[in-house]
């Protein structure tokens, strides 16, 4: 049974770019969350999607947008980067209301 | 609102030493605990939780940790750690189903567990 899985596993831009990451839920997960980690810090709360519809969203600028497809995968957008994007983006997705969450690898995003 | 606070943010501690991780967090309705461990440059991997029921969980790999529903704490412990324990240790609530929260974890800062030979 494959966990999450996300791509890619890093990625280098420039400033005032746009990137797309991707996440693959666990097999049987409909609901998937995106987080970003900064540099020692614990991961924040980007937005949650289920039935491809965004459920919730955590104090995250509109820059970051989302999207979920028909078979649960998803993607985080940002647009217009800056310096302070630069982090480790997780992907974790559950089973509805999500009491237990399973986390991708995660996705390393720099930004020069 | 909700937050997780996780009182030391480095532990260091020498091979076969118990240690203790220290969580606390704020919340006025009934959370879900959990503890992640990172090891460096991966993902969070779950390694206990605490839903219902027994205030005392326990992982596959030696650590345990107690919900204290009184003191807002769920610190976790082990009687003595291994080399291979050295990583990054989250604290983390999840609301549930209420106010529609659900799915939506609230980490703490980390804690870096240091095993010295």
């Amino acid at each position: 049974d494959a966990g999450v899985t996300q791509s890619p596993t890093h990625l280098i831009k420039t400033r005032g770019q746009q990137v797309t990451l991707r996440c693959s839920p666990k097999s049987g997960h409909d609901t998937v969350s995106w987080y970003q980690q900064a540099l020692g810090q614990g991961p924040q709360f980007i937005f949650q999607y289920y039935e491809e519809e965004e459920r919730q969203r955590g104090n995250f600028p509109d820059r970051f947008s989302g999207h979920q497809f028909p078979n649960y995968s998803s993607e985080l957008n940002v647009n217009a980067l800056l310096l302070g994007d630069s982090a480790l983006y997780l992907c974790a997705s559950s089973w509805r209301d999500g009491a237990e969450a399973f986390f991708g690898q995660g996705t390393r995003l720099t930004v020069v | 609102a909700q937050s997780v606070t996780q009182l030391d943010s480095q532990v260091p501690v020498f091979e076969e030493a118990p240690v203790e991780l220290r969580c606390n967090y704020s919340s006025s309705v009934s959370v879900y605990l959990f503890w992640y461990v990172q090891y460096p440059n991966q993902g969070l991997q779950l390694l206990l939780k605490y839903l219902s029921g027994s205030t005392l969980v326990e992982s596959i790999n030696g650590f345990e940790a107690e919900f204290n529903k009184s003191q807002t704490s769920f610190h976790l412990r082990k009687p003595s750690v291994h080399i291979s324990d050295t990583a990054e240790y989250f604290c983390a609530v999840n609301l549930g189903g209420q106010d529609n929260q659900g799915g939506k974890l609230i980490f703490g800062q980390g804690t870096e567990l240091s095993v010295k030979p």
